[in-house]
């Protein structure tokens, strides 16, 4: 059974910080790999898709790298704002369940 | 549409009623995903249509849920008989073609769900 896993839970950093946030993912057997954004009461919004053949994808200060391999995705968010403030969530699609598999997410706070 | 459409966005109901919850998926999608999230929780699978069959139904909680999806468009989740443990927000997203696997899925935002 697939299981995603996004360390930290939670981060507060100042604005500015370049920062990391992980996570792994225990099958590598994915077709693909998807960061999303949730504010709080909201719904899920898409800021990346790798597919299973990349390496990574990047959206203006968003960076996302995948390892299928060894299991791990990482979201580099450059040169931090208040605004990037949001739980996110790392998710793959199983090959087997076909269907997305969520990790917990890492609820970030970016402090002025 | 231009984006996954759920309704209503916020219902309350009383213990024990039914509660229909509405996903109108991007027009030409043809996979339909229903997941629930708890307060302070991570997303729980339910159910997903590929067109208007359900393959993977094994996410429904008990027999006091069902799906349906008619005309590979809009879907329906039913509660019956609600009961408390039954507040989440209940989140649908859709995809162009699971088969095809190397594209997105794109969420509403929602129906939060609240029984009292």
């Amino acid at each position: 059974k697939q299981e995603v896993t996004q360390i930290p839970a939670a981060l507060s950093v100042p604005e500015g910080e370049n920062l990391v946030l992980n996570c792994s993912f225990t099958d590598s057997a994915i077709y693909n790999l998807q960061w999303f954004r949730q504010d709080p009461g909201k719904g899920l919004t898409s800021l990346l898709l790798i597919q299973s053949s990349q390496r990574e994808q990047t959206s203006g200060r968003l960076n996302a790298s995948l390892d299928k391999s060894s299991g791990r995705s990482t979201l580099y968010i450059a040169a931090s704002q208040p605004g990037d403030s949001a739980t996110y969530l790392c998710a793959v699609i199983d090959q087997g369940a076909q269907k997305l598999v969520f990790g917990q997410g890492t609820r970030l706070t970016i402090n002025p | 549409g231009a984006g996954v459409s759920q309704s209503p966005s916020n219902k309350v109901t009383e213990k024990g009623k039914d509660v229909e919850l509405r996903c109108d998926p991007i027009s030409g999608h043809t996979a339909l995903y229903w997941y629930r999230q708890r307060l302070g929780q991570g997303l729980e699978f339910l159910i997903y249509f590929q067109g208007n069959s359900a393959p993977d139904k094994s996410g429904l909680p008990s027999d006091r849920f069902s799906a349906e999806r008619t005309g590979e468009s809009v879907s329906t989740l039913t509660i019956q008989r609600t009961q408390q443990e039954d507040s989440a927000v209940y989140l649908c997203a859709s995809s162009s073609n699971v088969l095809r696997r190397g594209d997105g899925y794109t969420f509403g935002s929602g129906t939060r769900l609240t029984v009292v």
